[in-house]
């Protein structure tokens, strides 16, 4: 059973709107989440992350949101630009344990 | 970028053949995973490293086996290989020791293996 859920394959949005990509865990034990960005042919690389001792964290016009009681992150695009047409996965982990657990992507498409 | 390198990038090969990966990294990262990236899945853990000759199961573990001999390369091997085993693989390496941003990940380009 997973343990970490994308529940949307796909996700549709006109440039300079804002994307907002979700994640749901179910481990309680999860305290460090991390999102990624994969261009087709390539290997995912890293966008974002946040710590459960936060409830969110903003690197430029990429924002993490985590909601701990709901067991729920989601992540904000702003505004959306074409180039960021990809798959997004989130990840998580238990912060000792270096071991991750994948979402199954959601495939974003920023139109022009 | 993260010197992060996968051979061979594409494969062919035969069920009932055994097959092996390499991942290869210059950043002398303590851990090593082995993921598989499939539609509907995302990327699950095959196997991953956590020092020389110290490895553990991932959620995707049966047919697999890996190896690492050295900090720099981490082996995955398909001992007969089967077409349910076709699929995208990718390396990745961290840092580790439990520290602020020592929990991400730096990615290879990926694998692309076709069992016939």
């Amino acid at each position: 059973d997973q343990q970490v859920k994308q529940n949307s394959p796909s996700l549709s949005v006109q440039e300079g709107r804002i994307s907002i990509l979700n994640c749901d865990y179910t481990n309680s034990m999860f305290d460090y989440f991390l999102w990624y960005k994969k261009y087709p042919a390539e290997g995912p690389t890293f966008l974002i992350s946040i710590s459960s001792i936060k409830d969110k964290n903003e690197d430029g016009r990429f924002t993490v949101f985590l909601n701990k009681s709901a067991k729920h992150l989601s992540l904000h695009i702003v505004p959306s630009q074409p180039g960021d047409s990809a798959v997004y996965f989130c990840a998580a982990s238990a912060y000792n344990f270096n071991k991750f657990y994948f979402g199954s992507g959601t495939k974003l498409n920023v139109k022009p | 970028d993260a010197g992060i390198t996968q051979s061979p990038r594409h494969k062919v090969t035969e069920t009932g053949t055994p097959v092996t990966l390499r991942c290869h990294q210059t950043e002398n990262h303590r851990y090593m995973y082995w993921y598989r990236q499939d539609p509907g899945h995302g990327l699950r853990l095959i196997h991953y490293s956590y020092g020389v000759k110290d490895t553990d199961k991932g959620e995707v573990s049966d047919g697999y086996s890996v190896s690492r001999s050295k900090t720099e390369d981490f082996l995955l091997t398909l001992e007969s290989a089967t077409s349910s085993q076709t699929s995208v693989y990718f390396c990745a390496i961290s840092p580790g020791g439990g520290t602020s941003g020592s929990n991400e990940q730096f990615f290879g380009p990926g694998t692309r293996l076709t069992v016939l």
